[in-house]
């Protein structure tokens, strides 16, 4: 069963525009992590944030986590027509110690940028 | 350095069929999940080993579905008796501690079941 939900489900944006991608999940978390995954290179870990966290940022990425709304979202700046793939947030419900990274999957959000 | 490789790249069976998929970690990497991606979908729990050990299969969808890391490194996924709903691309991906970090994803092994 997944627990994110993507939000939108489809994303459609010109060469130089930000794109922003949301995600909602239902449980408790350790941890929330950002997937790609394009027919090129497959599933591609871009950045994990922790539950203690609030915002964090790599590159042109930059992730926020809101864990009292069950939230989070990721920030494309300046996008280019090399970053069209599927988004996929992930989350990590292992409690503290024991977790050992089992990840469940929202939906994706399609992101096309036209060049 | 080589990343994780998953054989074979695209396997067609006939209903009633078994299948093994073949799985390479990245070398060192404790952690070996796999998971399964239905057309649309992202991707879903299968299994967990951490070394050889399998901690969590809970994700197994019947009792056709069995893996397998027995030297803790290289894993095989078999499906028996293959189903038209086992369609899907199986994802192998490594990590290299218990925990939550980073997983390091294969290319998939798309299966089709005719």
């Amino acid at each position: 069963s997944q627990q994110g939900e993507e939000d939108p489900q489809a994303l459609s944006i010109q060469e130089g525009e930000n794109a922003t991608m949301n995600c909602s999940y239902k449980t408790s978390i350790n941890n929330l992590q950002w997937y790609r995954q394009n027919s090129g290179r497959g599933l591609v870990h871009l950045i994990l944030i922790r539950s203690n966290e609030r915002e964090k940022h790599s590159g042109r990425l930059r992730v926020t986590l809101d864990t009292s709304k069950k939230s989070s979202s990721l920030l494309i700046t300046a996008s280019r027509a090399a970053d069209t793939a599927s988004y996929f947030c992930a989350t990590d419900a292992g409690a503290g110690g024991t977790s050992y990274g089992k990840l469940t999957f929202g939906q994706g959000t399609i992101l096309t940028v036209h060049p | 350095g080589a990343g994780v490789s998953q054989s074979p790249r695209y396997k067609v069976a006939k209903r009633g069929q078994d299948v093994a998929l073949r799985c390479d970690p990245i070398s060192g990497h404790v952690s070996l999940f796999w998971y399964q991606q239905a057309l649309g979908q992202g991707p879903e729990f299968l299994t967990y080993f951490q070394n050889e050990a399998q901690l969590d299969k809970s994700g197994l969808p019947s009792d056709r579905f069995f893996a397998e890391r027995p030297e803790g490194s290289v894993s095989t996924l078999k499906i028996q008796r293959t189903q038209q709903e086992d369609s899907a691309v199986y994802l192998c991906a490594s990590s290299l501690y218990r925990g939550p970090y980073e997983q390091y994803f294969g290319p998939g092994t798309r299966l089709t079941v005719t």
